[in-house]
């Protein structure tokens, strides 16, 4: 199956900055997803990303908050914009491989 | 829209005992899979097992089965032997199969926490 790598790990940062997170995937995909998964609950879907067109986002959540990026079938970009601190959460890509795959997770803290 | 539920918030078991997690899920779609995620302290989402609505058999994968209950919307793990490494939280997921609308995204239940006990 594929493997994701997710980067940055963790990460502090300052209330109404941006933060930009990146997962690369070993192999092409079609499909992408960015989910959110809030401390000590589930996980939440924020957008399908597709290589070449605009990301589907889902209800509560808009592209000016969390712009994304699919360049191509192997990489993709979340940027979490204008951060306060509501923002501190887990975030994670994944892809569809008969079971999602996901990345190990990125643990944004908004301070 | 489907909805996922996962009715116990804890559990505990005993090392080399049996636990059963439980799952009900709701959705009027017949093309579906349902899957059972660990999620260790690590963070990093692990997929358990995967059902496809379609199979009437029921899934295993070494230790881990499901009881997959098409008509009363349930899909329940069970652990056998469990280990100390089993202690994790487990969700349980809905994805929408075939093409289309919401086809592909996955529903996920809030999570069962388990601890296994030495």
């Amino acid at each position: 199956s594929a493997v994701i790598s997710q980067k940055p790990s963790r990460d502090i940062c300052q209330r109404g900055t941006s933060l930009t997170i990146q997962c690369q995937v070993d192999s092409q995909v079609t499909m992408m997803f960015w989910y959110r998964q809030q401390p000590g609950q589930s996980l939440t879907l924020i957008a399908t990303a597709n290589q070449g067109s605009e990301a589907t986002y889902e209800s509560g959540f808009v592209i000016d908050k969390f712009p994304i990026s699919r360049p191509n079938l192997t990489f993709s970009t979340l940027t979490v914009s204008n951060m306060s601190p509501e923002d501190s959460s887990i975030y994670l890509c994944s892809l569809w491989d008969y079971g999602y795959t996901f990345g190990s997770g990125t643990r944004l803290t908004v301070v | 829209a489907q909805t996922v539920t996962q009715s116990q918030p804890e559990m505990s078991v005993q090392e080399a005992e049996t636990v059963t997690l439980s799952c009900t899920y709701d959705t009027s779609e017949n093309n579906y899979y349902l899957f059972w995620y660990k999620q260790p302290p690590s963070r990093q989402m692990i997929l358990v097992i995967r059902q496809e609505a379609y199979k009437q058999q029921n899934a295993t994968e070494n230790r881990f089965s499901v009881n997959f209950q098409k008509a009363a919307k349930s899909f329940s793990l069970k652990i056998s032997d469990s280990q100390l490494g089993d202690t994790a939280m487990y969700f349980c997921a809905f994805m929408k199969g075939g093409v289309g609308t919401n086809a592909g995204k996955s529903t996920f239940g809030d999570g069962t926490t388990l601890t296994v006990k030495p």
